[in-house]
């Protein structure tokens, strides 16, 4: 098993960019997944497979990664935007690859 | 619509036993692995396990927190998962959501493990 690592928080004004990162040694190798959770609801997808978007999903929300770093980018954040995000990939020590979520990071809108 | 639906959550003794039901409608549920993911009070997201389609064998896998002691099943004619969790202890306490096709997530049950 190994660690997604992400800062616990972020804090951005309405209208600026906000970068979630996520860091983790198989990170170059696997898919990463992002999470939005807001309080007392259930999670939902923004992005999928490092950078694609669901339907639904606003093009503020953009995914990429790069080496052993995977980043959510909110362009021009919206109040609404303020929940958890989680980054989630394969836990690289099995061959039927299980989940590993990253810790979490709190995304603030002042 | 597209959805999941869990059930079966409710108030439980630490060593006891509880069956969540996942009900899936809208897409291909049959060709979709289901995974589990709950919440704990105060902390963040947990993988608990998940169990692939009929064409991976329905192979299932667990978390190390979890491991022996739960168990995620699935009946594809009901378009329904399970998660049968077993000699529950008091961290156990969580929503539990079950999630399917990469973007669908049902809205949670409660599971509350105190004595």
């Amino acid at each position: 098993s190994y660690e997604l690592t992400q800062p616990p928080a972020v804090s951005v004004s309405p209208g600026q960019t906000a970068r979630i990162t996520c860091s983790g040694d198989g990170l170059p190798k696997l898919y990463t997944y992002w999470y939005q959770q807001r309080p007392g609801q259930a999670p939902v997808t923004v992005i999928y497979k490092d950078k694609e978007r669901p339907p639904g999903i606003p093009e503020r929300f953009s995914g990429s990664s790069s080496g052993k770093r995977a980043t959510l980018t909110i362009s021009g954040v919206q109040t609404e935007d303020e929940a958890d995000y989680y980054c989630q990939s394969s836990d690289t020590a099995d061959s039927h690859r299980g989940w590993v979520f990253g810790g979490g990071t709190k995304l603030t809108v002042l | 619509e597209v959805q999941l639906v869990e059930s079966g959550g409710g108030l439980v003794q630490p060593g006891g036993s509880l069956k969540l039901s996942c009900a899936a409608s809208g897409f291909a549920f049959s060709g979709s692995a289901v995974n589990w993911v709950r919440r704990a009070p105060g902390k963040g997201l947990e993988w608990v396990g998940h169990i692939r389609s009929r064409t991976n064998n329905y192979a299932t896998l667990y978390g190390a927190s979890v491991r022996g002691r739960f168990t995620i099943s699935r009946d594809d004619s009901k378009n329904t998962a399970y998660l049968q969790m077993n000699s529950l202890k008091i961290e156990d306490t969580a929503i539990y959501y079950c999630m399917s096709a990469t973007t669908v997530w049902g809205r949670g049950t409660l599971v509350t493990v105190s004595s």
